[in-house]
């Protein structure tokens, strides 16, 4: 049963656009969720995280949404740029399931010159 | 050591063979996760070691599998009797003691023949 969800499994953005991630989620007591990025043949790497007591964090060009009754999230970057180009990772967490983390599929994101 | 270090980083084996995956997690993380990127999937839940109490093996896929960690430190995933379906990325990550960050290591990529 997946927990997280990303529907969309690619994206292609023009450089200096605005790139937006979605990601779903099922269980209500996730509390903490997190963007990772994932270069071909490296690990994910830590990207940008909201708590659910919060519905924006920004990072300089990444910006991280929560609405919490809608379940749902997504990472802006803007502008983008062609070093963005990867996977992104949408995971989430919570005291009441363990800490354990729950990842999404990832949505490949192509950022065109 | 800086990062989590993983090994082998490439591994090739016949169907049937055993083979060992070791995760060095960062110095002082207390909690180690297993993680396994099958191709075209999302990251999935293995395993899970938390200090000195019981690992989380609910996301073990079979017996075949299994895990152990040596003085809270260095990680062993051992799967036994390989199939083909096994053939994947399997990541390992740690973090401190609360934190709510996975650091992810480059991963060890297994083909099995």
């Amino acid at each position: 049963d997946q927990q997280v969800k990303q529907n969309s499994p690619s994206l292609s953005v023009q450089e200096g656009r605005i790139s937006i991630l979605n990601c779903d989620y099922t269980n209500s007591m996730f509390d903490y969720f997190l963007w990772y990025k994932k270069y071909p043949a490296e690990g994910p790497t830590f990207l940008i995280s909201i708590s659910s007591i919060k519905d924006k964090n920004e990072d300089g060009r990444f910006t991280v949404f929560l609405n919490k009754s809608a379940k749902h999230l997504s990472l802006h970057i803007v502008p983008s740029q062609p070093g963005d180009s990867a996977v992104y990772f949408c995971a989430a967490s919570g005291l009441a399931t363990g800490n354990q983390f729950y990842f999404g599929t990832g949505t490949s994101l192509t950022v065109i010159p | 050591g800086a990062g989590v270090s993983q090994s082998p980083s490439n591994k090739v084996t016949e169907k049937g063979k055993d083979v060992e995956l070791r995760c060095d997690p960062i110095s002082g993380h207390t909690a180690l996760y297993w993680y396994r990127q099958s191709l075209g999937q999302g990251l999935e839940f293995l395993i899970y070691f938390q200090g000195n109490s019981a690992p989380d093996k609910s996301g073990l896929p079979s017996d075949r599998f299994s895990a152990e960690r040596t003085g809270g430190s260095v990680s062993t995933l051992t799967i036994q009797r390989t199939q083909q379906e096994d053939s994947a990325v399997y990541l390992c990550a740690s973090s401190q003691p609360g934190a709510n960050v996975l650091t992810f290591g480059a991963g060890s990529r297994l083909t099995v023949l």
